[in-house]
């Protein structure tokens, strides 16, 4: 069965210093990886994927995820966190092009300034 | 580019009443989503349209739930009767067909049921 779990309810990190949002899955076949945030009585946006190729993916507002097939994991990460950034993230993952998306349970993110 | 239109954008109602939300995807969409997004939860496929047709309804309560796209446009999902676990955001996404592709989602219906 797919699933993907996040095991963190909430990530503390001041304003300058680098996040990761943590993500494993686990699906039987070549997963189809996605990054989306959600801002308070917003929709979710997206913020990166990853379908094949590099590991290290690039996204909006300066994240990126790194692909770890060993692990099986996909890790959100950023250099520098911002104030701004402080919201609800959600990994998803979808094996191949018919399935279903699954999304995690989500990790809140608090940057202080 | 205009987004997922998505109303109403509250809705409260009271138990065994019902309710529809309506959905318009961003033009060019052929696959259409209705998720259930509960308090503290991540989101959970209701159904999902390629054009028309259903793809997956496999988690849709269909003893109270049901959904269409008769156009392969835009979409209503219905709740008769409501009943208190449905109080949740209702989000709508749409997509260029294919897994590799990114959903868009709208602002959601948050619907309170009393």
């Amino acid at each position: 069965a797919q699933s993907v779990a996040q095991p963190e309810d909430q990530v503390n990190v001041a304003e300058g210093n680098p996040l990761t949002v943590k993500c494993t899955y686990s699906v039987s076949g070549n997963p189809y990886l996605f990054w989306y945030v959600q801002y308070p009585n917003r929709g979710l946006q997206f913020l990166l994927k990853y379908i094949t190729g590099d590991n290290l993916v690039k996204g909006s507002y300066g994240f990126e995820a790194e692909f770890n097939k060993s692990q099986t994991s996909f890790h959100l990460k950023k250099p520098s966190a911002l104030v701004s950034d402080s919201a609800l993230y959600f990994c998803a993952v979808r094996e191949g092009n018919f399935n279903k998306f699954y999304f995690g349970s989500g990790t809140k993110l608090n940057v202080k300034p | 580019e205009a987004g997922v239109a998505q109303s109403p954008r509250y809705k409260i109602i009271e138990k065994r009443q019902s309710v529809a939300f309506w959905c318009n995807p961003i033009s060019g969409h052929a696959t259409l989503y209705w998720y259930q997004q509960i308090l503290g939860q991540g989101p959970k496929l209701l159904i999902q349209f390629q054009n028309n047709g259903v793809v997956d309804d496999s988690q849709l309560p269909k003893d109270r739930f049901s959904a269409e796209r008769l156009k392969g446009v835009d979409s209503t999902l219905k709740i008769q009767p409501a009943k208190l676990e449905d109080s949740a955001v209702y989000l709508c996404a749409s997509s260029f067909p294919g897994g590799a592709n990114q959903q868009y989602f709208g602002p959601g219906t948050r619907l309170t049921v009393t």
